[in-house]
C-alpha cells in the first residue's frame, strides 16, 4: 500500500519568511513524487516533480529516501503563494494524494 | 486545447436520485481518474482507467460506477445519491500510468440533500 502524509493542515507565515511544507511517504518501490497546488477557485495544477529537480515559482523539493520525505521549500514567501498544496505519490498505476496543507501568507 | 473538461460545474440532488458526471480530455492521454475532494481528507481516488477498455477501483469506490466510453471520455455515475456523497469531484488524465503528471478538470461541486 502507498501512503502520503502531510502533517500540517494550515501553515501561516509572514511575507518574506521561509516556507517549508512537510510531506512524508510510504511506498515499497522507487517513488515518483509530485507537488500540486490549488489556488482559490482554480483547478489543481502541477507545481513540481522530484525527477525534474527544477525550481518553480521559487519552490524546490528534495527527495530524501532515508527519511522518506519530500518537503516543499521556498526561501521567501510571497502573498501570491497563498494556496492549498498537495503532495502526491505515483505507484501501482495511480496517484495517491496527501490531505493537503493550506499555506497562508500574511502581508 | 481545452485540456480536461467536466460537466456540470454544479449540481444539487435529492437523496436517492441518480446522475452522471461527464469528463472529456483532448490531450490523447491514456489514463483517466476520478477523485473526490473533501475538507481535511484531501483528494481520494474513486475509480481510474489506466487505458481505454479498463477500469479499476480506487480508495473509495462504493456508491459509484464508471464507464470509459472511449479514449477521450470517462464518466462517473451515482446510482442512488446519498448525503455522504456531497463533495467536489475532479476528473484528471495523464499520458500513461507511469509517473506522468496529472491534468485536472475544474471540478463538479455536488450537493446531496
Amino acid at each position: 500500500a502507498q501512503r502520503v502524509t502531510q502533517p500540517e493542515k494550515l501553515l501561516s507565515v509572514f511575507k518574506g519568511a521561509p516556507v517549508e511544507l512537510k510531506c512524508n511517504y510510504s511506498y515499497s518501490g522507487s517513488p515518483e513524487l509530485f507537488w500540486y497546488v490549488q489556488y482559490s477557485r482554480q483547478r489543481l495544477q502541477l507545481l513540481l516533480r522530484h525527477i525534474s529537480r527544477e525550481s518553480i515559482k521559487g519552490f524546490t523539493a528534495d527527495l530524501n529516501k532515508g527519511e522518506t520525505s519530500f518537503h516543499l521549500k521556498k526561501p521567501f514567501a510571497q502573498e501570491e503563494d497563498s494556496a492549498m498544496y498537495y503532495c502526491a505519490l505515483w505507484g501501482y498505476q495511480k496517484v495517491t494524494f496527501g490531505t493537503g496543507t493550506k499555506l497562508q501568507v500574511i502581508p | 486545447n481545452a485540456g480536461v473538461t467536466q460537466t456540470p460545474k454544479f449540481q444539487v440532488l435529492k437523496t436517492g436520485q441518480s446522475m452522471t458526471l461527464q469528463c472529456a480530455q483532448d490531450m490523447n492521454h491514456n489514463s483517466m481518474y476520478w477523485y473526490r475532494q473533501d475538507p481535511g481528507m484531501g483528494l481520494r481516488l474513486i475509480y481510474y482507467s489506466a487505458s481505454e477498455g479498463t477500469t479499476d477501483k480506487g480508495e473509495v469506490p462504493n456508491g459509484y460506477n464508471v464507464s470509459r466510453l472511449n479514449k477521450r471520455e470517462f464518466s462517473l455515475r451515482l446510482e442512488s445519491a446519498a448525503p455522504s456523497q456531497t463533495s467536489v469531484y475532479f476528473c484528471a488524465s495523464s499520458m500513461q500510468g507511469d509517473g506522468s503528471p496529472l491534468h485536472f478538470g475544474n471540478g463538479t461541486r455536488l450537493t446531496v440533500t
